[in-house]
């Protein structure tokens, strides 16, 4: 059960587009559309942003987007804004778990 | 409103148990799936157990199973993680988490994501 591969970190000025990659292999992110994305500030719980790859959940901001392509999903945060600084989590069905999340990233907004 | 609370935590010695219950309002209990979801200090999440909407159906990480039982009473509304044999590394913020509306019987368990988190309760294993 090897958690999916994110970069630990990753920043962006107000008003930028910063992109998250999530990278597993065909038996997880490659082989199914359970791709979701978690935000979590400090101290709080994890909050959902994005759900089967690239659907957004109602009330999250449509400047959050995701996609994949093979082995690899991908959260794309556009017109980037403080409130955004947090941890980013991904996550997949697998088929050995079932579920697995990846590593986190934290995005500094500069 | 669509509420999640964590109760049970606390500190506890190496090799003893503990359960940990989630209670749940605001929607119908009964009809989604239910997962446990941990972080350890400083740490990523790491998925912990599933269990499907009407109980018979349990799925357990590696790093819990045999240990750590997940249950669930649809008349309480409320989840369930029976926690024995605990080591230091068990120790975490445990939150539990409700599916958004995947499968899961006896074929196999197809979650899709959490949806709805409660605030988490910690866990520590310390003697």
């Amino acid at each position: 059960q090897s958690a999916l591969t994110q970069p630990a970190s990753v920043s962006g000025s107000p008003g930028q587009s910063i992109t998250i990659s999530c990278t597993g292999t065909s038996s997880d992110v490659g082989g199914y559309n359970y791709v979701s994305w978690y935000q979590q500030h400090p101290g709080k719980a994890p909050k959902l942003m994005i759900y089967d790859v690239s659907n957004r959940p109602s009330g999250v901001s449509n400047r959050f987007s995701g996609s994949k392509s093979g082995n690899t999903a991908s959260l794309t945060i556009s017109g980037l804004q403080a409130e955004d600084e947090a941890d980013y989590y991904c996550s997949s069905y697998t088929s050995s778990s079932p579920w697995v999340f990846g590593g986190g990233t934290k995005l500094t907004v500069l | 409103q669509v509420q999640l609370v964590e109760s049970g935590g606390g500190v506890v010695q190496p090799g003893r148990s503990l359960r940990l219950s989630c209670a749940a309002s605001g929607f119908t209990f009964s009809a989604y799936t239910m997962h446990w979801v941990r972080q350890a200090p400083g740490k990523g999440l790491e998925w912990v157990s599933v269990i499907s909407y009407h109980g018979s159906n349990k799925y357990s990480a590696d790093s819990v199973k045999g240990r750590f039982t997940i249950s669930r009473d649809n008349s309480k509304n409320t989840l369930y993680l029976q926690m024995n044999s605990l080591r230091a590394e068990d120790t975490a913020v445990y939150y539990c988490a409700r599916d958004l509306g995947g499968y899961c019987g006896g074929d196999g368990c197809y979650p899709r994501g959490m949806d709805v988190w409660g605030q988490g309760t910690t866990v520590t294993v310390s003697s």
